[in-house]
Order: structure tokens, then sequence, then C-alpha cells
């Protein structure tokens, strides 16, 4: 099992383009959710997706989207990536109380 | 709405002294309440959760929490801290499986030798 991927690991972008965020989990699942981590502020809700199919706004939504493409996978993009953006993404997926997370995704929006 | 306070964004401990983080919450439900820790670039791992069954919940590598309804807390606790302890941690609070996990700020914890 290898829980909870994202990719890429490491990303720079420049301001205005665009990126698509890659989670999957192999743990069947229903939940699953984007956080970004700023210092400071613990961890903030993006987005989440309770079932395939289903999306809702988190805390932070503003200049994301998100695809529940199956059940395994669920992917976070920035249209147009601001500085503001700058942040650690994770993804995280859970059956009932407990959350699962990936490693994260470091991303510099210069 | 949920929240949760941190009391303290730094803790300082020598090696083999006590550990206490301090949460306080907030929800219109019976909540559920985690901790989770996150070694330096590392992701998050849970240490301990609490469902509505004991008050006094045992985790891994020696910690343990108390939750008290009258104080709205989940102090988390160790009898003995270890270099490899250092880390950060956070407190959660959740009233809706599945759905709305609400994250603290962050106890950032340093443990001297």
């Amino acid at each position: 099992n290898a829980g909870v991927t994202q990719t890429p690991k490491f990303q720079v972008l420049k301001t205005g383009q665009s990126m698509t965020l890659q989670c999957a989990q192999d743990m069947n699942h229903n939940s699953m959710y984007w956080y970004r981590q700023d210092p400071g502020m613990g961890l903030r809700l993006i987005y989440y997706s309770a079932s395939e199919g289903t999306t809702d706004k988190g805390e932070v939504p503003n200049g994301y989207n998100v695809s529940r493409l199956n059940k395994r996978e669920f992917s976070l993009r920035l249209e147009s990536a601001a500085p503001s953006q700058t942040s650690v993404y994770f993804c995280a997926s859970s059956v009932g109380y407990e959350q699962y997370f990936g490693p994260g995704t470091r991303l510099t929006v210069t | 709405a949920q929240s949760v306070t941190q009391l303290d964004s730094h803790v300082s401990v020598s090696e083999g002294t006590p550990v206490l983080l301090r949460c306080n919450y907030s929800s219109s439900y019976s909540p559920s309440l985690f901790w989770y820790v996150q070694h330096p670039n590392k992701g998050l791992q849970l240490l301990l959760k609490y469902t509505s069954a004991a008050t006094l919940v045992k985790g891994i590598n020696g910690f343990e929490a108390e939750f008290k309804k009258s104080e709205t807390s989940f102090h988390l606790t160790k009898p003995s801290a270890h270099m490899s302890d250092a880390a950060e941690y956070f407190c959660v609070v959740s009233d809706l499986p599945g759905q709305n996990f609400v994250f603290g700020p962050g106890t950032r914890l340093s443990v001297l030798p």
C-alpha cells in the first residue's frame, strides 16, 4: 500500500501560470481533501470531496479548482497562479474520523 | 462554527522532563478531537484521537490526552520527553466525519539535551 501519494514534490511557477497538483490514494476511502499549510496558520482546508462525483468548498477556495476524477484521484488546479499561493499543499483521505496525509507539494510562485 | 486554539506557539523542554501542549476548542456539536505530529519537512501523522469513548486517550510514542468537556480542552501530555519528539504538533476538531476538520495553528516543541 502506497497510502496517499502526491505529485510533484516541488514546483516553481511564474505569476499567471497554471498547474495541476495530483493526488491519489489506494485505501478505498470515500473522502478526500486539499489543504494548504502556511507558517503560523496550521492547515487550512481548500476543498474536500465527501464521495466520488462531489466536491465542496473549504475555508480558502478562491483561486483554486478541483476534480474528483474517480474514487482514487483528487486533483487541485491553479488556473492563474499568484504569489499569495506560495505554500505547502497537502492532500488527505479519510475513513470516518481518521485522516491520512500525503507527503506534500512545496509550491513557490514568483 | 468550530475553532481550535493552541495556547503556545512554541514550547521548549529538557530531555526527560514532562511535556504539556495545550489545546482548547469550540464546537456546536459533540466533537471528535485529534492530535497530529509533523516532523520537519514531513507529512502529518496521527498521534491520537478522541471520538466520544474514554476521555483519557492513549496514543503512539507515549503521548496521551484528556478530553475535558467542562473546560473545552484536549491537552496533550507525555511523562518524559525524548529528542525525537521535537516537531510541530497540531490539535484538530471535527464534528462531522468525512467533512470538516479544523486545524489549530500548531505548537512547535523543542527538546533540549
